[in-house]
């Protein structure tokens, strides 16, 4: 499997602000995928995106797969925006539930 | 539809008991998943299930066992639980939905070991 890792650890915002969270992998992928774990620990998958750019609302991600990278960005970022995002990519075999995380970016918006 | 169901929610062990995760799936989907999730790190794969009547080690399987008990059904088993078990397990399903794969988890399993 890859190795995955993400940044910041940690970040902190003001209400409405945007940011980026950048996630790292050392091999190609063909299956990588965000998440979302919301401070009551439930995980919520946000995207599929091995390459390409996908929109979700105001949540869109970018992989450059020739680079080995993944972006996340939020923009007009909310309260209930915070908690844990992970990236996680193949860790081996055909199975595409089976996966290497990050160790997470943890979010905090405050109002 | 209850996507995935995990039972039980909290749980507490003295070290040696035996225990088992039990989780149930109604989406009719064929891979199931056991992830646990340290404090500080993501998750890490244990066992899964690419379909009824196969499972797999993954990363971490050392002290668990896992039936798949028919497609709905995936359980967890620790034989004889030790400290370094405490954790919250996830138990998820995989589907391809639209040329996506999606992996929808249970919502957590806390486990203590004493």
């Amino acid at each position: 499997g890859i190795q995955v890792e993400q940044s910041p650890p940690d970040l902190i915002l003001q209400e409405g602000a945007n940011s980026t969270l950048r996630c790292n992998f050392s091999d190609s992928v063909n299956n990588l995928q965000w998440f979302h774990q919301n401070p009551w620990g439930q995980l919520i998958n946000l995207f599929y995106i091995p390459s390409g750019t996908k929109q979700n609302g105001r949540l869109s991600a970018t992989t450059v797969a020739t680079e080995r990278y993944s972006l996340l960005y939020i923009s007009s970022s909310q309260t209930t925006d915070s908690g844990v995002y992970f990236c996680a990519g193949p860790a081996g075999g055909t199975s595409y539930g089976k996966l290497t995380f990050g160790q997470g970016t943890i979010l905090t918006v405050h109002p | 539809n209850a996507g995935v169901t995990q039972t039980p929610k909290f749980q507490v062990l003295k070290t040696g008991q035996s225990m088992t995760l039990q989780c149930a799936q109604d989406m009719n989907h064929n891979s199931m998943y056991w992830y646990r999730q340290d404090p500080g790190m993501g998750l890490r794969l244990i066992y899964y299930s690419a379909s009824e009547g196969t499972t797999d080690k993954g990363e971490v399987p050392n002290g668990y066992n896992v039936s798949r008990l028919n497609k709905r059904e995936f359980s967890l088993r620790l034989e004889s639980a030790a400290p370094s078990q405490t954790s919250v397990y996830f138990c998820a399903s995989h589907r391809r939905v639209s040329g996506a794969n999606v992996l929808t988890f249970g919502a957590g399993s806390r486990l203590t070991v004493l």
